[in-house]
């Protein structure tokens, strides 16, 4: 199985442009998360997802929107990108059916740098 | 702001030694769980810990809740150079129909040979 897989690994963005950060989970997950890295700090939610056409806010939502686009998809996007928005994204999954307080599985992250 | 804070923020240690992190965190919880960075990749699952449960152990490493002080430990047992890297203690909210997930700022392990 592959886990959590997100695209891309790397990302250059000007000032103004968007894009979508996309992952995938392959272990039937009913929640999923997107978080942000700064250096030397921890994860901080951006977004969550319990189960398939739900999505929340977490801790900072401002300047991105998420897609529950299936079950096993869960997409990120950047509208206009801004130089704050320089940071490591993570995507997670959690909760197989029927077991709804388990573990994270974390994919390999996307380093993203808005010049 | 976080949930969960770790302290301390950088602990240096010799190998052999045991190395003990600590997790505080604010709100009601489902469970705690404990992660392990290494730098530049994705987080790894280490233990989960319910509130119902006061100790757990796994391999070498050995958890604590206290769920009156709102507080967790995290105890590594004869550390190896292998063990450095950074460890996060992250909640499950018990509030609410979805299970939010938050990070602590975590700690710096360093294990030197």
């Amino acid at each position: 199985n592959a886990g959590v897989t997100q695209t891309p690994k790397f990302q250059v963005l000007k000032t103004g442009q968007s894009m979508t950060l996309q992952c995938a989970q392959d272990m039937n997950h009913n929640s999923m998360y997107w978080y942000r890295q700064d250096p030397g700090m921890g994860l901080r939610l951006i977004y969550y997802s319990a189960s398939e056409g739900t999505t929340d806010k977490g801790e900072v939502p401002n300047g991105y929107n998420v897609s529950r686009l299936n079950k096993r998809e869960f997409s990120l996007r950047l509208e206009s990108a801004a130089p704050s928005q320089t940071s490591v994204y993570f995507c997670a999954s959690a909760a197989p059916p029927g077991l709804p307080n388990t573990e994270a599985f974390f994919g390999q992250g996307t380093r993203l740098t808005v010049v | 702001s976080q949930q969960g804070e770790e302290d301390p923020q950088a602990l240096s240690i010799q190998e052999g030694e045991n190395a003990t992190m600590n997790c505080s965190y604010k709100t009601s919880i489902n469970n705690l769980q404990w992660y392990r960075q290494n730098s530049g990749r994705g987080l790894v699952h280490l233990i989960l810990i319910r509130s119902n449960e006061r100790e757990k152990h796994s391999g070498r490493l050995r958890v604590t809740l206290d769920t009156s002080k709102k507080s967790s430990s995290l105890l590594i047992t004869a550390s190896r150079a292998a063990d450095t890297a950074s460890y996060f203690c992250a909640t499950v909210s018990n509030s609410g129909s979805a299970r939010q997930l938050t990070f602590g700022s975590g700690t710096q392990l360093t294990v030197l040979p």
